[in-house]
């Protein structure tokens, strides 16, 4: 059974810093991975996906990286900024058409 | 293009009293989910449609919760008795045809249901 988790569960860091949020997963056999933003109250916004066959992905200030043999992902968010602060959430999925296995998330906090 | 919505967007109800939730989904959209979401925890799958077949109900508590998409478009899931357990934010998502390459499940912004 495929278990995902994040770590930090929480993160605070000042405005203009660059960060890296955790996730392990537990069977490496994935077809792809998947990074989520939720803000409070609202339902979850889709930020990278990444294909087994890929190594990472990037949007802007963000970058995901794959490494499936180890069973890990990294999100880095470049130059922080208040808005960034939402939960972050990252999904596997076994096979094409099944579903995804989320985290528990990273809930961040960039400080003005 | 008009995103997933969902309502209620809140409910308080008393345990072992009923409740339903209302999905529509982006149009075209052949998949549809359910999902709950308990405080801290990501969210777990409770049910995939394909058009207006059931796909997965795995993880359905099928003594309480049941769910339906009449004609593949709208979808209703609903909880009865609920317990107090079952607080949580249920989420509905939809995607084009299944979860693959550059494709994604497009989120509602959900229902929070308390249970009391």
């Amino acid at each position: 059974k495929q278990e995902v988790t994040q770590i930090p569960a929480a993160l605070s860091v000042p405005e203009g810093e660059n960060l890296v949020l955790n996730c392990s997963f537990t069977d490496s056999a994935i077809y792809n991975l998947q990074w989520f933003r939720q803000d409070p109250g609202k339902g979850l916004t889709s930020l990278l996906l990444i294909q087994s066959s890929q190594r990472e992905q990037t949007s802007g200030r963000l970058n995901a990286s794959l490494d499936k043999s180890s069973g890990r992902s990294t999100l880095y968010i470049a130059a922080s900024q208040p808005g960034d602060s939402a939960t972050y959430l990252c999904a596997v999925i076994r096979n094409y058409g099944q579903n995804f296995v989320f985290g528990p998330g990273t809930r961040l906090s960039v400080l003005p | 293009e008009a995103g997933v919505a969902q309502s209620p967007r809140y409910k308080i109800i008393e345990k072992r009293q009923s409740v339903a939730f209302w999905c529509n989904p982006i149009s075209g959209h052949a998949t549809l989910y359910w999902y709950q979401q308990i405080l801290g925890q990501g969210p777990k799958l409770l049910i995939q449609f394909q058009n207006n077949g059931v796909v997965d109900d795995s993880q359905l508590p099928k003594d309480r919760f049941s769910a339906e998409r009449l004609k593949g478009v709208d979808s209703t899931l609903k909880i009865q008795p609920a317990k107090l357990e079952d607080s949580a934010v249920y989420l509905c998502a939809s995607s084009l045809v299944r979860p693959g390459i550059g494709e994604t499940q497009y989120f509602g912004p959900g229902t929070r249901l308390l249970v009391l």
